[in-house]
């Protein structure tokens, strides 16, 4: 089982802060996806990113992938309580065929 | 175009019986994945179809089986339920198997076994 830790686990900030949320794994993964999701709902995907050293940015999150494409960040810059959700990273194996393994999840709460 | 619907939203059963879920791919999208999500946990990769063949398979026994129909649309079948099967039951469709390619996931079913 390759396994994907994520922290920190649980997170409270203020509405206008910055944080980071980070995905690691022992493994190495041919691409890394990163997910948010709402209570009752699915999750939904933010980004996928494929090459180390990758980096790519959606409106205020920052996305990258490690060099060594075995961990994963992502930045949040004034974090807004529309961004409160479960982040999630999932990474597919090298050697896995189609096999998407999940993280453990980073529960976010911006306090307006 | 259509999302990836999930039916029904919500299941209570009995230990012991057997359950069918199912899901509606989003359209055009040939690659079904089930997850099953316990609470406050990432999801867990259950199995993949591709084409209405299984195409990977995650750490889960045998009781829990799969369909994909012509229309690729699936249904995740468990057998035998037990309380540790209480959780989100998740369906993602995508384009291709793969990872380059994104999963729209379902709302998901949430089962209680009692």
């Amino acid at each position: 089982t390759q396994l994907l830790e994520q922290s920190p686990q649980f997170l409270s900030i203020q509405e206008g802060e910055n944080l980071t949320v980070y995905c690691n794994s022992s493994s190495v993964f041919s691409s890394l996806q990163w997910y948010r999701q709402e209570p009752g709902e699915g999750p939904v995907l933010l980004v996928t990113v494929v090459t180390g050293g990758e980096v790519k940015k959606l409106k205020r999150l920052t996305f990258q992938f490690g060099d060594a494409r075995k961990d994963s960040s992502l930045h949040i810059t004034a974090a807004q309580p529309g961004d409160t959700g479960l982040y999630l990273c999932a990474g597919l194996g090298t050697n896995t065929g189609n096999q998407f393994y999940f993280g453990t999840g980073t529960s976010l709460t911006v306090i307006p | 175009e259509t999302g990836v619907t999930q039916s029904p939203t919500h299941l209570i059963k009995t230990r012991g019986q057997q359950v069918t879920l199912r899901c509606s791919s989003q359209s055009g999208h040939n690659t079904v994945s089930w997850y099953q999500q316990a609470l406050g946990q990432g999801p867990q990769f259950i199995f993949q179809y591709y084409r209405e063949e299984e195409n990977g398979r995650g750490n889960f026994p045998p009781r829990f089986s799969g369909l994909q129909f012509p229309n690729y649309s699936s249904e995740l079948n468990v057998n035998a339920l037990e309380l540790d099967d209480s959780a989100l039951y998740l369906c993602a469709s995508s384009l291709r198997q793969g990872g380059n390619y994104g999963y729209t996931f379902g709302s998901g079913t949430r089962l209680t076994v009692v």
